[in-house]
Formats: structure tokens, sequence, C-alpha cells
């Protein structure tokens, strides 16, 4: 069974920095293309990142590039988003998605981590 | 690519037929994939390619359509489909998603 776990979502200060961590079981990570999308309180979804199985393909949502990078380590099954400058636009819960084959939709999701950027 | 999404809500009774819209500001190929989603739940894909379903979706769900124009259609509603329903182009970096579209019991 796929499955994907978010965490370091919590609290920071505006302009502060966080880092997700993705933890990926039930498949080969290495073998697909991994997705951070976020949700903002009572809005719709917002594709955020996207890299590649082997990180040579990596792609950012104009709000956040230059911001925010992700990466990914296939011998820890784990994907990050390390996220600079934050902002209170970027208060939302972030999720991890796999897609199934290179250029497809995110297939399956993990249960997500809420960042909020407060004073 | 802007989508946008007809209703913002649509209002229909358990067994009859829902009928959603996502129009694409350009015209693109069938990289069009509709998702479902439930309050304090992720997305879950029910179709990509415009009209395939994915993995374990019900027949009732059927989506339609290309160049800027697609539909989702529920044929008959369930009690487990009243969600929000959000459209996603992924023909074009970076990946959009429609504003959604709540299906809500009449």
């Amino acid at each position: 069974e796929v499955q994907l776990v978010e965490s370091g979502g919590g609290l920071v200060q505006p302009g502060g920095s966080l880092r997700l961590s993705c933890a990926a079981s039930g498949f080969t990570f290495s073998s697909y293309g991994m997705n951070w999308v976020r949700q903002a309180p009572g809005k719709g979804p917002e594709w955020v990142s996207y890299i590649s199985s082997t990180s040579y393909t990596i792609y950012y949502a104009g709000s956040v590039k230059g911001r925010f990078t992700i990466s990914r380590d296939n011998a820890k099954n784990s994907l990050y988003l390390q996220m600079n400058s934050l902002g209170a636009e970027d208060t939302a819960v972030y999720y991890c998605a796999r897609d199934t084959a290179a250029g497809s939709p995110p297939e399956y999701w993990g249960q997500g981590t809420l960042v909020t950027v407060s004073s | 690519l802007l989508m946008t999404q007809s209703p913002a809500t649509l209002s229909v009774s358990p067994g009859e037929r829902a009928t959603l819209f996502c129009r694409a500001s350009q015209t693109f190929s069938n990289n069009l994939a509709w998702y479902q989603q439930k309050p304090g739940q992720a997305p879950r894909l029910l179709i990509y390619g415009a009209s395939t379903r994915a993995t374990g979706i019900p027949a009732r769900f059927s989506g339609s359509g290309s160049g800027t124009e697609f539909t989702l259609t529920i044929s008959s509603l369930q009690s487990e489909d009243f969600a929000v329903y959000y459209c996603l182009q992924y023909n074009n970096w970076p990946f959009t998603f429609g504003g959604g579209t709540k299906v809500e019991i009449k």
C-alpha cells in the first residue's frame, strides 16, 4: 500500500524558514516523480513544486520560485521542501503527492502537514 | 493556464445527475484531471486524460471534453459523492487547479 507521511509543519514567524519532509513507503520511491501541493484554509489546492525520480527535472510555481527548494533522498525514501522567506500567504496544509508516470497528475497523496505563518 | 470551474455550487438531490464544467484559458491536449475532496481529507484522483477513470473509481463518474471545455458527470449521485470537485491541467508547468465546484445536497 502506498503511504506518504508529511512532517515538519508548524507555526513560524514571517520571514522565517521551515523544512518539510515526506516519508514514502509501499512502492519503489526512486521510480516516481513527486510533487508538493498546498491548500490554504478554505481555498482550493495550489500545485507548488515537482521533482523527477532522479532529481534531474524540477519545477516550481511562480509564487514560491526563489524561496522554496524541493529535494529528495532516494536512499531514505524521502522528499523534502525547504521553505524560506515565509509570508502569511504561505499558510496552508502542505501535501506531498506521487505521480503515476512522468507528466501524469498526482495520484497518491499524504494527509498533509499544516504550516502557519504568523507573528 | 487559467482554469475556471462552474458552477461554484451545485445543489442536487441523491439519485440525480450532476454536471460540472471546467474551462481553460487556452486550448491544450487532454491532460486534464478531476479530483474529489471531502472535508479534512486530501484530494482523490477521479479522472485523468480528460476521460479515463482512475483505479477504483465507480463507473458513475465520467469525464469528457477537449480543447478548452471539459466536463465531469456524476450519473446518479450517491450520499458519498457530496464533496468539492477540482479540475487540474497537467499539460503545462506550472500545473493549475480550478477554483472548485461544491456539490451539495438539495
